[in-house]
């Protein structure tokens, strides 16, 4: 089966580039779709298909895909972006896969 | 607006049956896919399951084959979740997402809470 693995936590300066990573076999030959998850919320979907953003995302949110590693990009990293995030892709195997997500501390 | 709102959670001894379900509005639920991710105390998403636009094509994580059962019901802009013989690892938040036409899961609900315990 399909595994998608994420760091468990970033930190980042405030006003800094935060970078979460997400490995995964030949990744870049599919489509990551990233989200973002404040405590006691539902996620949200931050960044699709690598790197397209939906309609109300700030622009500082960003990502990019080759390889073996998917990227999502904050930069000018807010208090209010403090999250977890997890990125997800299908899976012709395993339908759809989530990362193990990744704790994001703005400091 | 568009929204998605659950229902059905609650609290069940582990063998027992649930159901749940997820009322959409402002969108032709009818052209989406749709699905359920959980997310157990203190832990990442979890995918569950999906279901086509028509309900033809349906996947399951392996963590509930044969015991849960995706459905809906495009007439009342409805989607469900039998979940059957479950187990205190099912414990945990429920939500049904909508998956847009590039792939992502554009919408989410607030999510039902499961707790299995006897």
């Amino acid at each position: 089966s399909y595994e998608l693995t994420q760091p468990l936590s970033v930190s980042v300066a405030l006003g800094q580039t935060a970078r979460i990573t997400c490995g995964g076999n030949n990744i870049g030959s599919k489509n990551v779709h990233w989200y973002q998850q404040k405590p006691g919320q539902a996620p949200v979907l931050v960044i699709y298909r690598d790197s397209n953003r939906p309609s109300g995302i700030p622009e500082r949110f960003s990502g990019s895909n080759s390889g073996n590693t998917a990227t999502l990009t904050i930069s000018r990293a807010q208090a209010g972006d403090e999250a977890d995030y997890y990125c997800q892709v299908w899976d012709s195997s395993t339908a759809v896969v989530f990362g193990g997500g990744t704790k994001l501390t703005v400091l | 607006q568009v929204q998605l709102v659950e229902s059905g959670g609650g609290l069940v001894k582990p063998g027992g049956s649930l159901r749940l379900s997820c009322a959409a509005s402002g969108f032709t639920f009818s052209d989406y896919y749709m699905s359920w991710i959980r997310q157990a105390p203190g832990k990442g998403l979890e995918w569950v399951s999906y279901i086509s636009s028509s309900g033809s094509t349906i996947y399951y994580a392996d963590s509930v084959k044969g015991r849960f059962t995706i459905s809906r019901d495009n007439a009342k802009n409805s989607l469900y979740l039998q979940m059957n013989s479950l187990r205190a690892e099912d414990t945990a938040v429920y939500y049904c997402a909508r998956v847009g036409t590039p792939g992502g899961m554009d919408v989410w609900g607030q999510g039902t809470t499961v707790t299995v315990s006897s």
